[in-house]
């Protein structure tokens, strides 16, 4: 079936550092991606997505790009803030069907 | 506009015994969905409904759980007898129907079992 596969938490950086964590899919097909954030005390929220090839999904500085070749989807930021720290998933889905989650990845900016 | 709404945010019950969560989707939205989120893990499906008709509960354990979405809008979840492994966060997410739409979550209601 359908997985992703995400960089084991946690991960600890300083303000300022530059972010990546990888994210790779099996899946069927071409789904969409997508990089959902949860930060405390608040629900999922969508933080960027890619529906083919190629395609980059951005905000917030953060951005990711939708890589077929190598089944991936790697989350990226040049700068990072204490105001980024949060749980991280990357997912993908088939048209309007279900979500597949990553395990997440817990982020923690220190000043 | 209204965001997905959910509630109880919280729930501590002792096994064998019954619980129930709701959600409310964004107007709108035909598509809801039923996530678990157990701690340390991402969120998995467990039913998906188009207006009130189920598209998706392959991963429901329907000897325990339930689902109904009366009239297309409200849902409601049950369990009925929960178990320890119940403990989890419960997120109702909804989306327009049709294409590749994004999916809007709720805040979760979380589940102790005792």
């Amino acid at each position: 079936g359908d997985s992703v596969t995400q960089m084991e938490g946690p991960v600890t950086l300083s303000e300022e550092a530059f972010l990546t964590i990888n994210c790779t899919y099996t899946a069927t097909g071409y789904p969409s991606l997508f990089w959902y954030v949860q930060y405390p005390g608040e629900g999922l929220q969508l933080l960027l997505k890619a529906t083919k090839a190629d395609d980059k999904g951005s905000n917030k500085g953060f951005e990711a790009t939708y890589r077929k070749e190598t089944t991936s989807f790697h989350l990226e930021k040049g700068s990072v803030q204490v105001s980024d720290s949060a749980v991280y998933f990357c997912a993908l889905s088939f048209g309007n069907e279900k979500l597949t989650f990553g395990t997440g990845t817990r982020l923690t900016i220190i000043p | 506009e209204a965001g997905v709404a959910q509630s109880p945010r919280y729930k501590i019950i002792e096994k064998r015994q019954s619980v129930a969560f709701w959600c409310n989707p964004i107007s709108g939205h035909a598509t809801l969905y039923w996530y678990q989120q157990i701690l340390g893990q991402g969120p998995k499906l467990l039913i998906q409904f188009q207006n009130n008709g189920v598209v998706d509960d392959s991963q429901l354990p329907k000897d325990r759980f339930s689902a109904e979405r009366l009239k297309g809008v409200d849902s409601t979840l049950k369990i009925q007898p929960a178990k320890l492994e119940d403990s989890a966060v419960y997120l109702c997410a909804s989306s327009r129907p049709g294409g590749r739409h994004e999916q809007y979550f709720g805040p979760g209601t979380r589940l102790t079992v005792t």
